[in-house]
């Protein structure tokens, strides 16, 4: 079992519609959380992070984290077209030499059509 | 101004061959790494220093092997390039400490190509 699964998608839906992406993970050391977003041929940029459990809401995005489950979502209302990228869930521990290492789900490709 | 630069953008080489790529940051970060992206998107850690010195070092074949001369830049060697080393490779940086200080900045990739 790898330590952080997600769906690759692709995901298609069209405007204005409310976007869940999921990822679970396996190891319970793990304490931040993090969606990073990748367009393109681009490199991943971060969109929200979280620490520990509870829910945090930037904007049209949300992201949510149950420990107990080990399962994180991030929410995109209203999604547009512009939202189309890669979102890449990352998760880290909290101390000693792994402090530094983000561990990564596959990503899911994420398309919004007008 | 761009926060983490990589040379070259693209790349294509024969197999056998050796190459490196080069990464740059001005950020005034303590932390570079090196990922590996493969063509369903994984990224992947390959290597961490910490102000010039290994802090991560993944499985990953000792033919690759990461350089960095001061603490803005962290230089990726490949030698005996194989078929399989094909991916976009990222470099990252960022500021260790508790919470999101340590946010890992990324470079725009490095797309090598092995034929």
């Amino acid at each position: 079992q790898k330590e952080v699964e997600q769906d690759p998608g692709p995901l298609s839906v069209p405007e204005g519609a409310i976007v869940s992406l999921n990822c679970t993970y396996s190891n319970s050391a793990f304490q931040y959380f993090m969606w990073y977003r990748q367009y393109s041929r681009k490199g991943p940029e971060l969109l929200m992070y979280t620490y520990s459990s509870g829910n945090k809401e930037d904007g049209r995005f949300t992201a949510q984290v149950d420990k107990s489950s080990k399962y994180i979502s991030l929410f995109i209302r209203d999604s547009q077209p512009s939202d189309s990228a890669t979102y890449l869930c990352a998760m880290r521990r909290n101390s000693g030499g792994s402090n530094y290492k983000l561990t990564f789900g596959k990503g899911t490709l994420l398309t919004v059509n007008p | 101004d761009t926060a983490v630069s990589q040379t070259p953008k693209y790349l294509v080489t024969q197999m056998g061959n050796d190459k490196s790529i080069k990464c740059e940051q001005n950020l005034g970060h303590d932390t570079m790494y090196w990922y590996k992206q493969d063509s369903k998107k994984f990224l992947k850690i390959m290597f961490s220093y910490n102000n010039k010195e290994l802090i991560i070092n993944e499985t990953v074949p000792n033919r690759f092997s990461p350089k960095s001369p001061d603490k803005a830049h962290l230089n990726l060697h490949i030698n005996s390039l194989e078929l399989g080393d094909s991916a976009v490779y990222f470099c990252a940086s960022s500021q260790p400490g508790q919470g999101i200080s340590n946010e890992q900045f990324f470079g725009p990739g490095t797309r090598l190509t092995v034929l």
